[in-house]
């Protein structure tokens, strides 16, 4: 079946440090993929998402490319602020028909230390 | 108009009480979710809507019983819930056309005492 792997939190970076959150799915077909972000007592915002293999999804300096060879869609940021302190969420959404499943990660924790 | 708004923000009943969430979008999304998220853990989806009609329904309880009275509204019906039904309950919504990204609101905090 679908799956999303994404990996284990918290992850504490200083501020101004690169930033990576590893994210690989399993799924048949092509499947659309996203980043999610949730910052607390809020619901989830699409941060960025992609559609088919080597594309590049990109917002507020983030960027994740669908990488079909390694099924993988990293989210990178070069130089991370303490205003993206939030959850993140790593998704995929493939189905047959307009109503199917977005599948999550587990979600990984983001701190950012002033 | 891309917002998803569920209403109330923030619900606390007991265990007899039958409330309702709510959920509106005006994007002429045909497809709606509700999730039930946990704390530190993604969000499992309950129910999805498609052309006001149920198409999931991930084996949910019978005491949340989901309605799609029009296509830009989303309710969902809560009866006997148990303290562990505690959650923060998302609404979503999407576009009719397959693996496109979904819209979320801001949820409701929902605490049975």
């Amino acid at each position: 079946g679908n799956s999303v792997t994404q990996m284990e939190g918290p992850v504490t970076l200083s501020e101004e440090a690169f930033l990576t959150i590893n994210c690989t799915y399993t799924a048949t077909g092509y499947p659309s993929l996203f980043w999610y972000v949730q910052y607390p007592g809020e619901g989830l915002q699409l941060l960025l998402k992609a559609t088919k293999a080597d594309d590049k999804g990109s917002n507020k300096g983030f960027e994740a490319t669908y990488r079909k060879e390694t099924t993988s869609f990293h989210l990178e940021k070069g130089s991370v602020q303490v205003s993206d302190s939030a959850v993140y969420f790593c998704a995929l959404r493939r189905g047959d028909s307009s109503a199917s499943k977005i599948i999550f990660g587990s979600g990984t924790r983001l701190s950012i230390r002033p | 108009d891309t917002e998803v708004t569920q209403t109330p923000k923030h619900l606390v009943m007991g265990m007899t009480n039958k409330k309702s969430l709510k959920c509106e979008q005006h994007m002429g999304h045909r497809a709606m979710y509700w999730y039930k998220q946990k704390a530190k853990k993604p969000p499992e989806l309950m129910f999805v809507y498609s052309y006001e009609k149920l198409s999931i329904n991930e084996s949910v309880p019978s005491r949340f019983s989901p309605e799609c009275p029009n296509s830009s509204l989303l309710n969902l019906h809560l009866h006997a819930l148990q303290p562990e039904d505690s959650a923060l309950y998302l609404c979503a919504s999407s576009h009719d056309k397959m693996n496109t990204e979904a819209f979320f609101g801001q949820g409701t905090r929902l605490t049975v005492v």
